[in-house]
């Protein structure tokens, strides 16, 4: 069954440091997402992705974030220089015409 | 804005009990809802969905879940647990229904299953 796969699992940076998290969705969707899970709170949603451009964001979505499907398969969150409350369980989600999202096991971005 | 409000951060049931897992939703527009789980270390994988057709909706697993507007809630039950449940369970909505539409995510319940 094709899944959404995510890497790494666990990244941990220093503070200011920039990171990238890689996503590689299902092979024939058309939509991606990110959302990221702030350990205690809720699922939270980022931003999504068609087309080769962003199709709605969220307020935390500012301009430290930036999405970019580099090459036919993957989709990368980039977020430029790591705070502290950027320390999350970051999941990629894809679906296709329908609004099934499809998600991915998330990455554990620690920040110290 | 659409919001949704998952009652109790965590239920506790033996096996073989009924699980009951309560949502309330708010929307200005007929939702979409959704209800995902996530065992241990994975992804969000998703149980069943409303998509305005009829209001019970069954799932994987043997769950299912009852739409009541006059309540604006979307529980999920399943009649006999099983230890596998096990797991964290999310209620979602969305009020477009279409493909690039965030999900707006209740804050979880946690379901422990006892022998």
């Amino acid at each position: 069954e094709p899944e959404v796969t995510q890497t790494p699992s666990h990244q941990v940076t220093q503070m200011g440091q920039e990171v990238i998290l890689r996503c590689v969705p299902i092979s024939n969707h058309l939509y991606f997402y990110w959302y990221r899970q702030i350990l205690g709170q809720k699922v939270e949603f980022l931003v999504s992705f068609y087309n080769n451009e962003i199709s709605e964001k969220s307020e935390i979505f500012d301009d430290q974030f930036s999405v970019e499907r580099p090459d036919g398969s993957n989709f990368t969150l980039k977020i430029r220089s790591t705070k502290l409350e950027d320390s999350a369980m970051y999941f990629c989600a894809s679906s296709g015409q329908n609004y099934e999202q499809y998600f991915g096991p998330g990455t554990r971005l620690t920040v110290t | 804005a659409q919001s949704v409000t998952q009652l109790g951060s965590h239920v506790s049931v033996s096996e073989g009990a009924l699980v009951l897992l309560r949502c309330n939703y708010s929307s200005s527009v007929p939702p979409y809802l959704f209800w995902y789980v996530q065992y241990p270390n994975q992804g969000l994988q998703l149980l069943l969905k409303y998509t305005s057709a009829a209001t019970l909706v069954k799932g994987i697993n043997g769950f299912e879940a009852e739409f009541k507007k006059s309540e604006t809630s979307f529980h999920l039950t399943k009649p006999s647990a099983h230890m596998s449940d096990a797991a964290e369970y999310f209620c979602a909505v969305s009020d477009m229904g279409q493909a690039g539409t965030a999900l707006i995510f209740g804050k979880g319940t946690t379901l422990s299953v006892s022998s």
